[in-house]
């Protein structure tokens, strides 16, 4: 069985600061993609990234994939109230209808004004 | 424009009773999956398609069926709902053009209640 482990599992910080969320397996995958999700809504995407060493950015998010293709970081500068939001680090593999899409436990960010 | 819309968006069944949850696609996917989300957990992958390809979570309870008449629209059957059962249930979808997966767009998950 694939895990995702996630860490840290909870996080309140102030606004303008910067933090960094990890997500670590010990098992390959082919992507990994993170989502950020609003209470009593679906989770959205943020982004996937499919090769290893591969950093995405998007605005003030940084996302790199581990060269291994095992573990993965989002990154974000300078913190605002609106990035509160529990992030979801998920593990893709391909091959056709074998392929699935696991999460991790996530990371409850609060950000405070 | 929601491209893939699940309804209810909450749902009160009693203890026991079969319930129906659907989801519909507006962005001609091959895979669909359902998942459960119970409060402050992440969501837990129940089943999912490929086409017409269903696989089944080792974990996932008998209580738990699906279907899927055609590529647009899927239906979790929850046979005889326990109060273990009330979570949000999430659908969502992904493309796989020439065997990669895009990311998951998910719906805006169905609330279910056990009475």
């Amino acid at each position: 069985t694939q895990l995702l482990e996630q860490s840290p599992q909870f996080l309140s910080i102030q606004e303008g600061e910067n933090l960094t969320v990890y997500c670590n397996s010990s098992s390959v995958f082919s992507s990994l993609q993170w989502y950020r999700q609003e209470p009593g809504e679906g989770p959205v995407l943020l982004v996937t990234v499919v090769t290893g060493g591969e950093v995405k950015k998007l605005k003030r998010l940084t996302f790199q994939f581990g060269d291994a293709r095992k573990d993965s970081s989002l990154h974000i500068t300078a913190a605002q109230p609106g990035d509160t939001g529990l992030y979801l680090c998920a593990g893709g593999n391909h091959g056709g209808s074998q392929g699935n899409l696991i999460f991790g436990k996530g990371t409850k960010l609060s950000v405070k004004p | 424009d929601a491209m893939v819309i699940q309804n209810p968006r909450y749902q009160v069944t009693q203890f026991g009773k079969p319930v129906t949850l659907s989801c519909s696609q507006t962005l001609n996917h091959n895979v669909m999956y359902w998942y459960q989300q119970k409060s402050s957990q992440a969501p837990k992958l129940l089943f999912h398609y490929y086409d017409k390809d269903f696989n089944n979570e080792a974990d996932t309870p008998d209580n738990f069926q699906s279907r899927r008449p055609n590529t647009s629209f899927c239906f979790l059957d929850i046979r005889s709902p326990g109060l273990g059962d009330a979570a949000m249930y999430l659908c969502a979808t992904q493309g796989d053009p020439q065997g990669v997966r895009t990311g998951a767009f998910f719906g805006q998950g169905t609330r279910l209640t056990v009475v």
